[in-house]
């Protein structure tokens, strides 16, 4: 079974820095897809951004982009100049042919 | 932008009632999902809907739950018998396919047992 790990249950940054959140996922499938998302106060789930496994470009979005490692079955999250509406929980997922499997989340706190 | 509904944003029920969760996923979308989170902990897959039927379901989905696409455009998750272990957020989802898009979500249900 595929399973998401996130080893960082808590992160903060000071606003305008970097900060880069931790995502491994195990699994036997070769074609995937990996998201992260994000989950303010009000918790909705909001994708950030996402990444095919055949593709070897690291996805970037604005000021968010990963790092994905195929072979180390790694997929981290830089957010860069760090924003006080970026302070929420982000769960990284993982997609093959349907469901989503979610890491446990890690709160991102943003220190003015 | 077209998204994913969700009504009611909260339900307080007595253990042992029956609620319906109800979903309007997007329009054009042919993958519908039922996905929990229990308070503090991550977000669990419930059930995936396709084509009228249910394509997947976790082991979470007992006998007690069911879903069901009434009328062409709601999505709905029936809890027969709530426990107090149900309360949790519920959060709709819908796909255009299965793999290589992302799912977008409703901003849940949040329900309460008591």
């Amino acid at each position: 079974a595929q399973t998401v790990t996130q080893s960082q249950p808590e992160m903060s940054v000071q606003e305008a820095e970097t900060v880069t959140l931790s995502c491994t996922y195990d699994t036997s499938e070769s074609d995937y897809y990996l998201f992260w998302y994000k989950q303010p106060p009000s918790r909705q789930m909001i994708l950030v951004i996402r990444q095919e496994a055949y593709k070897q470009q690291n996805a970037t979005e604005n000021r968010f982009s990963v790092n994905f490692q195929k072979a180390a079955k790694s997929f981290s999250l830089k957010i860069s100049d760090s924003q006080l509406g970026d302070a929420a929980m982000y769960f990284c997922a993982y997609r093959s042919a349907g469901k989503l499997v979610f890491g446990k989340g890690t709160k991102l706190t943003v220190n003015p | 932008e077209p998204e994913v509904t969700q009504t009611p944003s909260h339900q307080v029920t007595q253990m042992g009632q029956e609620v319906i969760l109800r979903c309007v996923p997007i329009s054009n979308h042919l993958y519908f999902y039922w996905y929990r989170q229990i308070l503090g902990q991550k977000v669990e897959f419930l059930v995936s809907f396709y084509n009228n039927e249910i394509s997947e379901k976790s082991e979470i989905f007992d006998d007690q739950f069911s879903v069901e696409r009434p009328d062409g455009s709601n999505f709905t998750l029936k809890i027969r018998s709530t426990k107090l272990e149900d309360s949790a957020m519920y959060f709709c989802a819908s796909s255009v396919r299965t793999m290589n898009t992302e799912a977008f979500f409703g901003q849940g249900t949040r329900l309460t047992v008591v």
